[in-house]
């Protein structure tokens, strides 16, 4: 069964602090890897990765891919309050376009 | 990306009931979602929106309960019917291709079943 696995599934920080979000992943044909940040309804896109190794940045935010591992890691420095949201991984399939769901990583960052 | 609208943005509704929600894409896009967010849980893909054909439904959903329109590549609606309190949640379109180089979503519409 194909499945998206995030840990940790919450965290609380301070603001300054580093944060390393996981998402580990089993799905057949693999095509893309993404990354959404949702603060009240929607996602919003942060990344898509699809090639092992190389890192996405975006300010504070990175992104990188490690398919052999079958995983990914979002990187946040620097944490400000701004950040609190639950982080979204989402795996797409080549099959149908399909898109798999982790569970969410719901991030507190205290003043 | 695309820009995404969704109507209604919120919505408290009476029991038996049902809900049509509507989304707008500018642009036009190969495939078009229907996600639920059900309180503290993550996405669940309800449907795939499939121009000028019925659509694509995921185990556990069912056209009669979820009735979904797409009559063009730029448009589609999702009916939630008979509706009871479990349906209260958020409720995302999203849309992916044409334009567009990964999945974009809707701002969502919060509906509440009393």
């Amino acid at each position: 069964e194909d499945k998206v696995v995030q840990s940790p599934l919450s965290l609380v920080v301070h603001e300054g602090d580093t944060v390393t979000l996981n998402c580990s992943y089993e799905v057949t044909n693999f095509r893309s890897l993404l990354w959404y940040k949702q603060e009240k309804k929607a996602p919003t896109f942060l990344f898509m990765l699809t090639s092992s190794g190389i890192e996405k940045k975006s300010g504070r935010l990175s992104s990188i891919l490690d398919k052999k591992e079958l995983s990914s890691i979002l990187n946040i420095t620097a944490t400000q309050t701004g950040d609190s949201a639950i982080y979204l991984c989402a795996v797409e399939a080549v099959d149908f376009n399909k898109f798999y769901f982790g569970s969410g990583t719901k991030l507190n960052v205290k003043p | 990306s695309a820009v995404i609208s969704q109507k209604p943005s919120r919505d408290i509704c009476q029991r038996g009931t049902s809900l049509t929600i509507q989304c707008q894409v500018d642009s036009q896009v190969t495939m078009m979602f229907w996600y639920r967010q059900q309180p503290g849980q993550s996405l669940t893909l309800i449907a795939t929106a499939n121009q000028g054909s019925e659509a694509t439904y995921e185990s556990g959903f069912v056209i009669d309960k979820f009735p979904i329109s797409r009559p063009n590549l730029t448009f589609s609606t999702l009916t939630v019917s008979n509706m009871s309190p479990e349906d209260s949640s958020i409720y995302l379109c999203s849309v992916w291709g044409g334009g567009t180089d990964t999945q974009y979503f809707g701002p969502g519409t919060r509906l509440t079943v009393l």
